[in-house]
């Protein structure tokens, strides 16, 4: 079975901290995407990437970055975090978008 | 403006009731997929309809793709309170096919 983990399931961060979220699958997947999910809004594409070093903004990138040095790996990083940035945050892999896999979430919550 | 439109948001009803969620849009999907997502864990994908009016089931669910491929529809028959979750829909974000993106859901409870 493909496996999606996600570094840590809870957090807690102070206002101004640097937060990295880690990702990792295990089947050699092109695609990797980071999603935040907020109770009424759904899932949102923060980034994907879609080869190693390659990185592409989805609907809302505004204070996050990632990482891709590793097919593997996909990081997401808040540079400096904010109360607004509580959320669950949701990594995913896939090749083709008809199949694509979910790690069960890390709660971040921001203080 | 939501891309994906789901009906109803909130479902509550009874073991063995029957329901039907939908997803909705103005723009044509090449394909469109639908997910579960229990409390606390993510999403699964539950199954993905390419071809206009394709209808698919899975084992008390059953997925309908429209004509027009601009709208699906997920049945489930005596509802169990192990369906319990929310259901997304999901489809492709550009024409490049590199990124799904979401409806909001139509979170069901199922209650004995």
């Amino acid at each position: 079975d493909v496996k999606v983990t996600q570094s840590s399931r809870y957090l807690v961060k102070r206002t101004g901290e640097k937060v990295f979220l880690e990702c990792v699958q295990d089947m050699d997947h092109e695609n990797m995407f980071w999603y935040r999910q907020d109770p009424g809004l759904g899932l949102r594409l923060i980034y994907f990437s879609y080869d190693v070093k390659m990185k592409e903004k989805g609907d809302i990138p505004e204070g996050y970055s990632v990482s891709r040095e590793k097919k593997e790996r996909f990081s997401l990083i808040l540079e400096s975090a904010s109360t607004n940035q509580t959320s669950m945050y949701l990594c995913a892999s896939s090749i083709l978008l008809d199949t694509i896999y979910f790690g069960e979430g890390s709660w971040l919550t921001v203080v | 403006t939501q891309l994906l439109e789901q009906s109803p948001q909130f479902l509550s009803i009874q073991e063995g009731e029957n329901l039907t969620v939908y997803c909705n849009s103005s723009s044509v999907f090449s394909s469109l997929q639908w997910y579960r997502q229990e409390p606390g864990e993510g999403p699964v994908l539950l199954v993905t309809v390419v071809t206009g009016g394709e209808v698919k089931k899975l084992k008390r669910l059953t997925f309908q793709f429209g004509d027009a491929r601009k709208d699906s529809s997920l049945h489930i028959t005596a509802a169990q309170p192990g369906d319990t979750g929310l259901y997304l829909c999901a489809t492709t974000l550009n024409q490049a096919g590199t990124a799904l993106i979401f409806g909001k859901g139509t979170t069901l409870s199922v209650s004995s």
